[in-house]
């Protein structure tokens, strides 16, 4: 039963312009997201999170959006550089649990 | 600071073997997760440990079984490999339980059942 799903396995931009990667969710516990980035050969790394009490969470070039309402969220990344070539991951906990509940992806490819 | 380490990095093991699997945790942290991703998909959790006791359980036969040490590392156990077992095995560490969703990742282990 996949609880968060990222339904663009790929996403393929120009270096400096915006990508937006998308997120859905079903479960009503879940309270806290989180993008994670990974490289290969390498673990998922954090990137940037946001809290069910807010809508929007912006850390540099990265901003995360949540719509409670529609259970989405998103994350741009605004401009786009080519280290940001990855598969980026989404994730969900709900309240006190202890575990994080993943999408299956989304590879972002930057061109130069 | 050191960060999370896993070992081995490759394994290659034969249908009806038993695995171990090892994760160092970051300097400091109690709580250990382990996660199963299958090529293509997104990490699963199988479990997490926090002051050697399970915490937590995800949708994984008991042939998946764990450890974990007085110094936080962990181990994960797999029993009777199935083909599908094969996939990449993350560890990831926390602070403690209560802060369980940020959680720091290892590179993992690619384990691959012929």
């Amino acid at each position: 039963d996949q609880q968060v799903k990222q339904n663009s396995p790929s996403l393929s931009v120009q270096e400096g312009r915006i990508s937006i990667l998308n997120c859905d969710y079903t479960n009503s516990m879940f309270d806290y997201f989180l993008w994670y980035k990974k490289y290969p050969a390498e673990g998922p790394t954090f990137l940037i999170s946001i809290s069910s009490i807010k809508d929007k969470n912006e850390d540099g070039r990265f901003t995360v959006f949540l719509n409670k309402s529609a259970k989405h969220l998103s994350l741009h990344i605004v401009p786009s550089q080519p280290g940001d070539s990855a598969v980026y991951f989404c994730a969900a906990s709900a309240w006190n649990d202890y575990k994080l509940s993943f999408g299956a992806g989304t590879t972002v490819t930057v061109r130069a | 600071e050191t960060g999370v380490t896993q070992s081995p990095t490759h394994l290659i093991k034969t249908r009806g073997q038993q695995v171990t699997l090892r994760c160092s945790s970051q300097s400091g942290h109690n709580t250990v997760s382990w996660y199963q991703q299958a090529l293509g998909q997104g990490p699963q959790f199988i479990f997490q440990y926090y002051r050697e006791e399970e915490n937590g359980r995800g949708n994984f036969p008991p042939r998946f079984s764990g450890l974990q040490f007085p110094n936080y590392s962990s181990e994960l156990n797999v029993n009777a490999l199935e083909l599908d077992d094969s996939a990449l095995y993350l560890c990831a560490s926390s602070l403690d339980r209560a802060s369980s969703y940020e959680q720091y990742f290892g590179p993992g282990t690619r384990l691959t059942v012929t």
